[in-house]
């Protein structure tokens, strides 16, 4: 059974685009995030979800509009793409206990933007 | 906030022998520290982790050291294997409020055989 899944696995699109990321986890966490892996390998926090709630907006351009339809699914929609979208994008869930908190990450999904 | 450092950010290494990758973070408070692997392609995958109250865990060829007083933890891999071979990242939590991971720059693992 696949835990944290996301689509689509890649995406090529064209510069000022608007395009959508899905993910759904099956864990039964309560809380989500977006991450965002340049191609140095650096991980970096985008957003993270508790409950549908917005907790963490690391300062993301606010064409990055996460919605969390329900505590299962966080989606990331992206307006306007530029050139220094290109990355790729994980989602993450965990169950946050205090003390603890191991992420478990989708496949990723590799944005090109052309 | 917590900073996390991370080095080596690359490591070479001949089969059979031993990798070490350190860490240091800044947030005294921080109690629970993951190290995770990222095979090429692939997703982050959480390999061991550590809590405040113990100073080292073990898990078949790998280990973790924490030492809290200078605020660094390790990841040992013992009698290293070509299927090592991945980036591997260090993490820790902020300590108020809800978990936000700060995780390190990774470190590049290469297992020659």
């Amino acid at each position: 059974d696949t835990a944290v899944s996301q689509t689509p696995k890649y995406l090529v699109t064209q510069m000022g685009n608007d395009k959508s990321i899905k993910c759904e986890q099956n864990l039964g966490h309560d809380t989500m995030y977006w991450y965002k892996q340049d191609s140095k390998k650096f991980l970096k926090i985008m957003f993270s979800y508790n409950n549908k709630e917005l907790i963490i907006n690391e300062t993301v351009p606010n064409r990055f509009s996460p919605k969390s339809p329900d505590k299962a699914h966080l989606n990331l929609h992206i307006n306007s793409l530029e050139l220094g979208d290109s990355a790729v994008y994980f989602c993450a869930s965990s169950q946050v206990q205090k003390g603890t908190d191991t992420q478990y990450f989708g496949p990723g999904t590799r944005l090109t933007v052309l | 906030g917590e900073n996390v450092e991370q080095h080596p950010s690359t490591l070479s290494v001949q089969e059979g022998d031993s990798a070490v990758i350190k860490c240091t973070y800044s947030d005294s408070a921080s109690n629970y520290f993951p190290w995770y692997k990222q095979e090429l392609g692939k997703r982050p995958q959480l390999i061991i982790d550590i809590r405040s109250n113990v100073g080292e865990k073990k898990d078949q060829r790998i280990a973790v050291t924490l030492n809290k007083t200078a605020k660094h933890f390790s990841l040992h891999i013992t009698e290293t294997q070509p299927e090592d071979s991945a980036v591997y990242f260090c993490a820790a939590p902020h300590s108020g409020g809800y978990q936000k991971v700060t995780f390190g720059i990774g470190t590049k693992l290469q297992v020659i055989p």
